[in-house]
């Protein structure tokens, strides 16, 4: 099984600034299989992210995944107060796996 | 325009078994796999196993093995989550998710999630 380890833990950031969120795997992941979520207090998980780089539909142009191998970028450009949530990268090979979370708290 | 709909919170003794429904509309219902993902309160997500309609047959993870039976009805466009020898463990919120093809897709669209308790 696939681990990956999401860093920081929590990250605090004022509106307009710009948030790098990183996730590592335990083993390669093909960029096919990699997506990021975003999860609002109280709601279920949004799809962000998918095949490492593809903006899911109706996601803003301020999201942006990027890496390969072992290594992933969720990067947010410019923060909007709606963006401060918690993330999640994962992993859909089978078995699928999430990493632990990031919360992006307001500074 | 996908939705899936879950059936309603559930409180369980331990020992005893769970069954939650999640009616898909939007898409044609058995070429896409469904997932179940759950998330104890406070913590991350973990998938439980998925089905695809077209196929039949359900992969789990390996820790749910024999424990969860994941089916899917074409015919009311239902997937259903079956957990067995609740312990308190397994409160938690469980989430039906439609991915975006067959396995080894992301998981583009979510239901509202079915809170369970087991509680003695």
């Amino acid at each position: 099984e696939i681990v990956l380890t999401q860093s920081p833990g929590t990250l605090s950031l004022s509106p307009g600034e710009r948030a790098t969120l990183s996730c590592r795997a335990s083993q390669s992941v093909s960029s096919v299989y990699l997506a990021w979520y975003q999860q609002r207090p109280g709601q279920a998980p949004r799809l962000l992210i998918y095949e490492a780089s593809s903006r899911a539909t109706g996601i803003p142009d301020r999201f942006s995944g990027s890496g390969a191998g072992t290594d992933f970028t969720l990067t947010i450009s410019r923060l909007e107060p709606e963006d401060f949530a918690v993330y999640y990268c994962q992993q859909y090979g089978s078995p699928s796996t999430f990493g632990q979370g990031t919360r992006l708290d307001i500074k | 325009q996908v939705r899936l709909v879950q059936s309603g919170a559930e409180v369980k003794k331990p020992g005893s078994s769970v069954k939650v429904s999640c009616k898909a509309s939007g898409g044609t219902f058995r070429n896409y796999a469904f997932s179940w993902v759950r998330q104890a309160q406070g913590q991350g997500l973990e998938w439980m196993g998925g089905i695809v309609p077209i196929f039949g047959s359900a992969k789990y993870a390996h820790r749910f093995q024999g424990r969860v039976t994941i089916t899917a009805d074409e015919t009311t466009d239902t997937a259903y989550l079956e957990v067995s020898s609740l312990t308190s463990e397994d409160s938690a919120i469980y989430y039906c998710v439609r991915q975006r093809g067959t396995f080894g897709t992301s998981f583009a669209y979510w239901g509202q999630g079915t809170q369970v308790t087991v509680s003695s």
